[in-house]
C-alpha cells in the first residue's frame, strides 16, 4: 500500500540550513505536500510541488523532487527559532492524502 | 476567524461515555475529514465525506461514527469511549477534485480516563 517515510527528529543550529527528507511510494501521486505543525495547532500547508516539477522555491523554502527515486526534500535556509515545529511530508493518492509520521525540527542556539 | 473550527478544544471524560466532536468550516469546501494523531504514529484517517450525507470509512473507523448533515459541518462521535481513544483529533477540509490540499482545524485534545 501507500506509505510515506521520514525521519522522526532533526536538530539544526540557528542560522544553518535544515534539510528534511521524505520518501513516498505512490508513483502516480500528482502533488506532494509539506505541512508544518506548531505546538497546540493544526497542520498548516507550507508548500507543495506538482509531480512534473523537480524544484520549487518560495522565500527561505526550497522543495526538491526526485521522481525516479520517489524522494522529496524540504530545505529551510537560515533556520530561525520560529521554524521549530513538526514537518509532515504528504502525497496525494487517489482521493486521499497520505501523511508521513512527521519530523520534529529542533533548533539549537 | 478560523476557517475550520473544532469544538471542544479539550475534553476529559470517562470510559463508556458517549462523546461528540464538532467541526464547522467557512471555506465552502465539499470534502471534510477526521483524523487522529498519536505520538510516533502520525495522522490516521478515521472517516471522510465528499458531500452532504456521503460517508466513507478511513483507515481506523472502528469505534467511531460520523454525521454530515450540512456542507459546513462534520461531527465525529465515540459511542462508548475507551482509554485507547485518547488522542489529538483533527478535522480537515478540501475543495472538490483529487489532489487538492487539505486545510486543518486546531484540533481537539481528548482524554479518556
Amino acid at each position: 500500500g501507500e506509505d510515506v517515510e521520514q525521519s522522526l527528529f532533526l536538530s539544526v543550529r540557528e542560522g544553518d540550513s535544515s534539510v528534511i527528507n521524505c520518501t513516498y511510494t505512490d508513483s502516480s501521486s500528482t502533488y506532494l505536500y509539506w505541512y508544518k505543525q506548531e505546538p497546540g495547532a493544526g497542520l498548516q500547508l507550507l508548500t507543495y510541488i506538482f509531480s512534473n516539477m523537480d524544484m520549487k522555491q518560495d522565500q527561505r523554502l526550497t522543495v526538491l523532487l526526485n521522481k525516479k527515486d520517489k524522494h522529496l526534500s524540504l530545505r529551510i535556509a537560515d533556520t530561525q527559532t520560529g521554524d521549530s515545529a513538526i514537518y509532515f511530508c504528504a502525497e496525494s493518492s487517489g482521493d486521499k492524502i497520505i501523511f508521513g509520521k512527521g519530523t520534529r525540527l529542533h533548533i539549537l542556539p | 476567524d478560523a476557517d475550520v473550527t473544532q469544538t471542544p478544544r479539550n475534553r476529559i471524560t470517562k470510559t463508556g461515555k458517549r462523546i461528540m466532536l464538532e467541526c464547522s468550516q467557512t471555506k465552502g469546501h465539499d470534502r471534510m475529514y477526521w483524523y487522529r494523531q498519536d505520538p510516533g504514529l502520525g495522522l490516521r484517517l478515521i472517516y471522510y465525506s465528499f458531500d452532504v450525507k456521503d460517508i466513507n470509512k478511513g483507515e481506523i473507523s472502528d469505534g467511531y461514527s460520523v454525521s454530515r448533515q450540512a456542507q459546513a459541518k462534520f461531527s465525529l462521535s465515540l459511542e462508548s469511549a475507551i482509554p485507547n481513544q485518547t488522542a489529538l483529533y483533527f478535522c480537515a477540509t478540501s475543495d472538490g477534485g483529487s489532489n487538492q490540499p487539505q486545510h486543518f482545524g486546531d484540533g481537539t485534545r481528548l482524554s479518556i480516563l
